[in-house]
């Protein structure tokens, strides 16, 4: 077991481009997260996945961003038309079930709107 | 809604020092509460958690114990080390199911 993975680690893009980040869970966790974190602040919420039902999604998931699991495994998550403000560390976690098992992080991948 | 507060940073400590780090939260009923930490460079890791109230948690000297009347769980260790220097989150988990960061308290060890 590898953890869990992001890719790319890294993405530079022009503002008004979209990109699409990667995420592959622990392969036995059911539940995946999706998380933002600027800099000097804590991981913010952004959606969940149950399998490949996407449970909640945060008010800060504004319409250009999309996410999707779509066989319970890897996610992707979207951003359309990139926005300066969207620069910030995109998170992934998985966890096996609710509840006080906590979460395993991956890396991130930090993407830097030009 | 479900909240954390955390102790603003940065703490800056000597080497050997006492550490706490306080956090409170709001939340519906008794999360299960967690400690994350990020080193410099790394991504987050659990370093503790708790599930009930009075719980301890404990893991590389840290403990952290679940007081429900006081909605606290602060973190603290009694000897640090420069090894220690890091980003420290509190996490409750909030009712839709997820967890809730704060805003990270950043720890400085000097030797």
């Amino acid at each position: 077991d590898t953890g869990v993975s992001q890719d790319p680690r890294h993405k530079i893009t022009k503002r008004g481009q979209n990109v699409t980040f990667r995420c592959d869970p622990i392969s036995e966790h059911n539940r995946l997260y999706w998380y933002r974190q600027t800099l000097g602040q804590g991981p913010e919420f952004l959606t969940y996945f149950q399998n490949e039902a996407q449970l909640e999604k945060s008010r800060l998931l504004s319409d250009r961003f999309s996410a999707e699991r779509p066989k319970g495994s890897f996610s992707t998550l979207e951003i359309q038309r990139t926005e300066q403000g969207d620069s910030a560390m995109y998170l992934c976690a998985s966890s096996s079930r609710t509840g006080p098992y906590g979460y395993t992080f991956g890396s991130g991948t930090r993407l830097t709107v030009v | 809604g479900d909240s954390v507060t955390q102790m603003e940073g940065p703490v800056t400590l000597s080497e050997e020092a006492f550490l706490t780090i306080n956090c409170t939260y709001t939340a519906t009923g008794y999360p299960s509460l967690f400690w994350y930490v990020q080193y410099p460079g790394e991504g987050l890791q659990l370093l503790l958690k708790a599930t009930k109230a009075d719980d301890k948690g404990s893991n590389k000297g840290f403990e952290a114990t679940y007081r429900k009347e006081t909605t606290s769980f602060h973190l603290e260790k009694g000897s640090v080390q420069v090894s220690d220097s890091a980003v420290y989150f509190c996490a409750p988990l909030g009712s839709q199911g997820n967890l809730i960061f704060g805003k990270g308290t950043k720890l400085s060890v000097k030797p």
